[in-house]
């Protein structure tokens, strides 16, 4: 079965550093992964995706996340934080017949 | 439309009440799922259906919650005999579900407050 882990539930970085949230997947054969950002109030977008190829994808907001199959992660990152950029994070998995399976999120605070 | 649409955006129920909830997923999308979201939680999966497929009901917490989608498109969520616990929000989603490197699309949720 595939399942997604967000080992932290909630980080808070200070506003211009960088930052780094964690996701690791369990999958079977190569995984399709995401990240969604879900800002305050508003509905579930997605940041950035991953199918095959490079293992480094940029996605929008200035977000990147790198496929790293040894250790089964698809972290994102961003290297510089702006006060909007806080919001919820989730990582997901599309594996078995096309089911997107997600992560619990990690809730994002920038202190100015 | 051009995207996920979920109705009505808010609902207040009185304990013990049955609702329905409804989602249009976006034309030509097979899969479509429900999600809850409680406060400051995450997303807890309800249920998914895929084209013609059984749907995956793993994910409903009780035999009070059960979906149904009609014709392959539109999906009703019910919850009988609401319990104020069922207060979430509740997000429908849908994707192409034959394309495992597609995204799923989002609604912007039915807000459910059980009094």
């Amino acid at each position: 079965a595939q399942s997604v882990t967000q080992p932290d539930i909630h980080i808070t970085v200070s506003e211009g550093a960088s930052l780094e949230l964690r996701c690791n997947y369990s999958y079977g054969a190569t995984p399709y992964l995401f990240w969604y950002v879900q800002s305050p109030g508003q509905g579930l977008q997605l940041l950035l995706k991953y199918f095959s190829g490079d293992t480094l994808v940029q996605g929008i907001k200035g977000f990147e996340a790198e496929f790293k199959r040894s250790q089964s992660s698809f972290n994102l990152r961003k290297p510089s934080v702006h006060w909007s950029d806080a919001a919820e994070y989730f990582c997901a998995v599309v594996g078995n017949a096309g089911k997107s399976t997600f992560g619990d999120g990690t809730t994002l605070t920038v202190k100015p | 439309g051009a995207g996920v649409s979920q109705s009505p955006s808010n609902k207040v129920t009185e304990k013990g009440k049955d609702v329905e909830l409804r989602c249009d997923p976006i034309s030509g999308h097979t899969a479509l799922y429900w999600y809850r979201q409680s406060l400051g939680q995450g997303l807890e999966f309800l249920i998914y259906f895929q084209g013609n497929s059984a749907p995956d009901k793993s994910g409903l917490p009780s035999d009070r919650f059960s979906a149904e989608r009609t014709g392959g498109s539109v999906s009703t969520l019910t919850i009988q005999r609401t319990q104020q616990e069922d207060s979430a929000v509740y997000l429908c989603a849908s994707s192409f579900g034959w394309l495992t490197n597609t995204e799923a699309f989002f609604g912007q949720g039915t807000r459910l407050t059980v009094v």
